[in-house]
């Protein structure tokens, strides 16, 4: 099974607020990466975080890896109708092979 | 710089009948990589070649599925006999390098969508 798990499985956001999603490890992991998977699009690769408490930022949107290595976080400000889509985290098991969790599935109400 | 390709889009097959995708990823990128990914759910690796050799294929259910990656270059998935549970998208990716425990980001194809009737 997947050991990355991703909470929340949905999120509804109304247009203008900020909210965060949130993915956990069973194990410590030499680095993360999130993607980002519009409707009836394929994943695509936003951003890898590899030190510990590292934080990253693109634009409107916040990346931190936990000091523990095990959790990571998305922080979107100012939801936008762009930002619709289920974002994955993916974590190396096994020194290459990523597992995807199952997404954090976003809607925004305008 | 062109992205990954793959075909078809959408195939619509019944059930024990045998399907094949195709895919052709970034030049010059030496790992591809297939992944199963069934609605609502991540993305699933099926099996990772680097270059034309197995990197693995731990989740790939032999029984019924194969792939293949001649000369490093274009890679081919295949099923049979499908099953019901098979409906799914199948995503191609490629990375430049062979990931390890750095990790290589990784690029992916639109997918073929299968459905199984």
């Amino acid at each position: 099974g997947q050991q990355v798990m991703q909470i929340p499985q949905y999120q509804h956001v109304q247009e203008g607020e900020d909210f965060t999603t949130y993915c956990n490890s069973s194990t410590t992991l030499s680095n993360i990466q999130w993607y980002k998977q519009r409707p009836g699009g394929h994943p695509v690769f936003l951003i890898q975080l590899v030190k510990s408490g590292e934080v990253k930022k693109q634009k409107r949107l916040t990346f931190q890896f936990g000091e523990a290595k095990k959790n990571s976080s998305l922080h979107i400000t100012a939801t936008q109708t762009t930002d619709v889509g289920t974002y994955f985290c993916a974590g190396p098991f096994n020194d290459y092979k990523l597992s995807f969790g199952a997404g954090t599935t976003v809607t925004v109400r305008a | 710089e062109a992205g990954v390709a793959q075909s078809p889009r959408y195939k619509i097959i019944e059930k024990r009948q045998s399907v094949a995708f195709w895919c052709n990823p970034i030049s010059g990128h030496a790992t591809l990589y297939w992944y199963q990914q069934i609605l609502g759910q991540g993305p699933k690796l099926l099996i990772q070649f680097q270059n034309n050799g197995v990197v693995d294929d731990s989740q790939l259910p032999k029984d019924r599925f194969s792939a293949e990656r001649l000369k490093g270059v274009d890679s081919t998935l295949k099923i049979q006999p499908a099953k019901l549970e098979d409906s799914a998208v199948y995503l191609c990716a490629s990375s430049k390098l062979a990931g390890g425990p750095l990790g290589d980001t990784q690029y992916f194809g639109p997918g073929t969508r299968l459905t199984v009737l």
